[in-house]
């Protein structure tokens, strides 16, 4: 089926600096991807939807200009947290719909610890 | 403001018995619905999705949907100490594929 590799898996870096975390689509074309965020013990919530090519649509409340978003090709989104601080330290999730209307491929999640 | 609500638990069943699992949402116009489980630190699983009024089963689980009432629940039977979990209930209500998630159900099923 399907996968969406999520890179890194982990990642603890100092508060100020800036933290990439990609999402590569693997035998399919993605050409949308839902970037989530969720902390312990919350739901999911959407920070924004990537689409090849076009800017990003983010979600109300989400600073587009700290969380940065890519979606250069169809197999590669990338979500950049910028300038990260403590309360950044959360659980981020990409998902990329697929062809039928109940189908999504979630990449495994980057838990950021931001020190 | 569309919403999906589900009961935060903590569910506790003994093994072998029924889970029962509900979720309500807001949004009549809601198209597709799903269950997905989450163990702790990993991404949520697809465990069922749903459309049509009615149940869906699909081995130990059954979806139920009830769009009248705007409800849909997840009976899980034959409970396993591996289905110990967050079980998040997800709707998808309109063309642009965005699903609205519930906070979760924590489930323990206890050997």
């Amino acid at each position: 089926g399907a996968v969406v590799s999520q890179h890194p898996s982990r990642v603890i870096c100092k508060s100020g600096t800036s933290v990439k975390i990609e999402c590569r689509s693997l035998d399919f074309q993605a050409t949308t991807m839902f970037w989530y965020r969720q902390f312990p013990k919350q739901s999911l919530m959407l920070m924004a939807t990537s689409n090849e090519g076009s800017k990003a649509t983010y979600e109300q409340g989400v600073e587009k200009d700290k969380f940065l978003i890519n979606h250069a090709s169809l197999t590669l989104s990338t979500l950049t947290v910028t300038s990260a601080h403590p309360e950044d330290s959360s659980f981020y999730i990409c998902s990329a719909p697929g062809h039928s209307s109940v189908d999504y491929t979630f990449g495994s999640g980057t838990r950021l610890t931001v020190v | 403001q569309k919403e999906v609500e589900q009961n935060s638990g903590p569910l506790s069943v003994p093994e072998g018995a029924i889970a029962s699992l509900n979720c309500t949402y807001s949004d009549r116009v809601s198209q597709s619905f799903f269950w997905y489980r989450q163990y702790s630190g990993k991404s949520p699983e697809l465990i069922m999705s749903i459309y049509s009024n009615g149940d869906k089963e699909d081995g130990r689980f059954t979806a139920q949907l009830n769009k009248a009432s705007q409800y849909v629940s997840l009976l899980i039977r034959d409970s396993q100490p591996s289905d110990s979990a967050t079980y998040l209930c997800a709707v998808n209500a309109g063309n642009n594929r965005k699903l609205i998630w519930g906070l979760g159900t924590s489930l323990g099923v206890n050997p």
